[in-house]
């Protein structure tokens, strides 16, 4: 099966100017992440999809991130304005999920797009 | 505060040597625990996953411990190979889904 796919692979802005993310994640795939890894960190979860709607997005700085999912499928992440400080890789992970009570989920991940502000 | 460690120092092992890594937390109550590995350049990959109520996994060369008493979970390569040089991730998995990583430790396995 296709994996999960993300563009662009790589962006380069100078702050304050505007970028978008795109993910597609794994066919029939309920749930979708959207992580931001700084280097020499672990992912760090920005917004959780239970197909279009939000789970979880209390690390999402709302006043410059947003994030949706169309129809349950793709997702796009915008950052308007950038800052420095968002130099970071975007990862797009998605999950079968449609399970309750704690079940385990393995994410699936697609190989990100790096972010350099300049 | 709610806090997960892993070795932030690189662990250098001789091939066919067994790797172990540790992953420690506090103040998390996790349903599950899983382990990643990530290439340069790539997106983590999973590798297994241990549930609270299990204490040990294995899966070909790796074996995965969780002891949520000692709140830490340990991560065994045995008969390790350079291929298996990479950054692996330790990941709670708390309530709907949510999944909380680690910094990570970074694995050289020199031949």
């Amino acid at each position: 099966e296709a994996g999960v796919a993300q563009s662009p692979r790589y962006k380069i802005i100078e702050k304050r100017q505007s970028v978008a993310f795109w993910c597609n994640p794994i066919s029939g795939h309920a749930t979708l992440y959207w992580y931001q890894q700084i280097l020499g960190q672990g992912p760090k979860l920005l917004i959780q999809f239970q197909n279009n709607g939000v789970v979880d997005d209390s690390q999402l700085p709302k006043d410059r991130f947003s994030a949706e999912r169309l129809k349950g499928v793709d997702s796009t992440l915008k950052i308007q304005p950038a800052k420095l400080e968002d130099s970071a890789v975007y990862l797009c992970a998605s999950s079968p999920g449609g399970a309750s009570g704690g079940a385990a989920e393995t994410q699936y991940f697609g190989p990100g797009t790096r972010l350099l502000v300049l | 505060s709610q806090k997960i460690e892993q070795n932030s120092e690189a662990l250098n092992i001789q091939e066919g040597k067994t790797a172990t890594l540790t992953c420690n937390y506090t103040n998390y109550s996790p349903a599950y625990l899983q382990w990643y590995r990530q290439d340069p350049g790539r997106g983590p990959v999973f590798l297994l996953l241990i549930r609270e109520n299990e204490k040990e996994k294995r899966k070909e060369r790796l074996k995965v411990t969780f002891d949520t008493t000692l709140k830490q979970s340990l991560f065994h390569i045995t008969a390790s190979q350079p291929a298996d040089s990479a950054t692996y991730l330790c990941a709670l998995g708390t309530g709907g889904f949510k999944t909380i990583f680690g910094a990570g430790t970074r694995l050289f396995v020199k031949a």
